[in-house]
């Protein structure tokens, strides 16, 4: 199947920090990405979708500003939290859609904020 | 929007026994329903799929039924075995996605098969 890379896969950071998190399609184009969030013993929460060439679509109650996104070529998302906070740890997790508009998961990123 | 109930949260059965789980969807446009199997740390990693024109499908020891007009999905495992104790997410979504249509997920239910 496709294969989808993050990274970092883990990043400790301090209160106030900005963190970019990268999303890459290794072997295919995705037009579409997906940033999901998931915390401890959670479901996976969508936050936004990513689409090439245009602004990021949010789910409700993300803030984009907080949560940036952009989606500058067909291989690569990156997903920014800005000055996070202790309450932004979480596993962040992105999936790149290919042609066959099937779903593939990236290995996750933990963020920790100090 | 789309909603996904997921139960029980979870489960534990002795191995060699099945295991079921069970999913309810809201919204009567979602024809796509996939479901995921993630072990702690890792990515959710696809186990089986099922679309609204069939009822049943199967794949080994794993198959999934779909009740569409009650609106409603389940997972079934036969013969399980250690290896199977994961989180398994149902979901649910239209299929195919324009940009924008996205994957809704149940809560996840956490299996624990005990040799």
């Amino acid at each position: 199947g496709a294969v989808v890379s993050q990274h970092p896969s883990w990043v400790i950071c301090k209160s106030g920090t900005s963190v970019k998190i990268e999303c890459r399609s290794l072997d295919f184009q995705a037009t579409t990405m997906f940033w999901y969030r998931q915390f401890p013993k959670q479901s996976l929460m969508l936050m936004a979708t990513s689409n090439e060439g245009s602004k990021a679509t949010y789910e409700q109650g993300v803030e984009k500003d907080k949560f940036l996104i952009n989606h500058a070529s067909l291989t690569l998302s990156t997903l920014t939290v800005t000055s996070a906070h202790p309450e932004d740890s979480s596993f962040y997790i992105c999936s790149a859609k290919d042609s066959y508009n099937e779903q593939f998961f990236g290995p996750g990123t933990r963020l920790t904020v100090l | 929007g789309e909603n996904v109930e997921q139960h029980p949260s979870t489960l534990s059965v002795q191995e060699g026994d099945s295991a079921v789980i069970k999913c309810t969807y809201s919204d009567s446009a979602s024809n796509y329903f996939p479901w995921y199997k993630q072990e702690l740390g890792k990515r959710p990693q696809l186990i089986i799929d099922i679309r609204s024109n069939v009822g049943e499908k199967k794949d080994q020891r794993i198959a999934v039924t779909l009740n569409k007009t009650a609106k409603h999905f389940s997972l079934h495992i036969t013969e399980t075995q250690p290896e199977d104790s994961a989180v398994y997410f149902c979901a649910a979504s239209i299929f195919p996605r324009a940009a924008g249509n996205k994957l809704t997920f149940g809560g996840g239910t956490r299996v624990l098969v005990k040799p």
